[in-house]
């Protein structure tokens, strides 16, 4: 079965430190979501793109998140400078255009200390 | 965005039925009833959506009320690994040009 990746799966850092996750959406899906998840929060969607464009971010901060996508197979978030209130598990999913559900990657637990 | 309210939680005995509830009376005529499940903190998978009409396959069923202001979700034979977290969320269009809106979802223990 095709799947999303995500890495690296488990990453552990000190504040301040720069972050890059990465998520390779299934091949052929144009459409990617990054999700964090936290247990006060629950699941929020960050941001999502459509052929590689930004479409909404307005749930990413935007003072210290970056998302982009350089090519079709690659999505990247980056959080420059992290804190620890950025500590959660952040999941990439994708969507292909014909496609009426979203399949998301393992994830992400991001800890920051 | 259509705000859905589920139970925090639920049991239910394996080999039974598992009927999760869900109200969400601010749908909007071009949302979807979408329903996920998450396990053990893996990413969430994608169970079952539906726009009106009643709907199944391998995993569920979901059953739409008539007003569309609820759903239920129907596990017909619960296994242990059936126990996840289950979120009912809407999504318009039910295609890519939506997005998905997580609550907190209702925690299902099945047991033996």
């Amino acid at each position: 079965d095709a799947r999303v990746t995500q890495t690296p799966r488990h990453k552990v850092t000190e504040m301040g430190q720069e972050v890059t996750m990465r998520c390779q959406p299934i091949l052929g899906h144009n459409t990617v979501f990054w999700y964090r998840q936290t247990m006060m929060q629950g699941l929020e969607l960050l941001a999502y793109f459509r052929n590689r464009a930004p479409l909404d971010d307005s749930g990413m901060p935007k003072d210290r998140f970056s998302a982009e996508m350089p090519d079709a197979t690659l999505a990247t978030l980056k959080i420059q400078p992290s804190e620890p209130r950025d500590s959660a598990v952040y999941f990439c999913a994708s969507q292909g255009q014909a496609s009426r559900r979203e399949y998301f990657g393992p994830g992400t637990r991001l800890t920051v200390t | 965005d259509a705000k859905t309210t589920q139970p925090t939680s639920m049991d239910c005995a394996e080999g039974r039925a598992a009927n999760l509830p869900c109200n969400h009376s601010t749908i909007s005529g071009n949302e979807y009833v979408y329903w996920y499940r998450q396990i053990h903190s893996q990413g969430p998978q994608y169970i079952i959506h539906g726009l009106k009409n009643n709907e199944t396959n391998e995993m569920a069923s979901l059953i739409i009320t008539e007003d569309r202001k609820s759903s239920t979700l129907i596990l017909p034979h619960a296994t242990l690994r059936d126990t996840a977290v289950y979120y009912c969320t809407p999504k318009a269009g039910g295609t890519s040009y939506g997005k998905l809106t997580f609550g907190q979802g209702t925690i299902l223990t099945v047991h033996p």
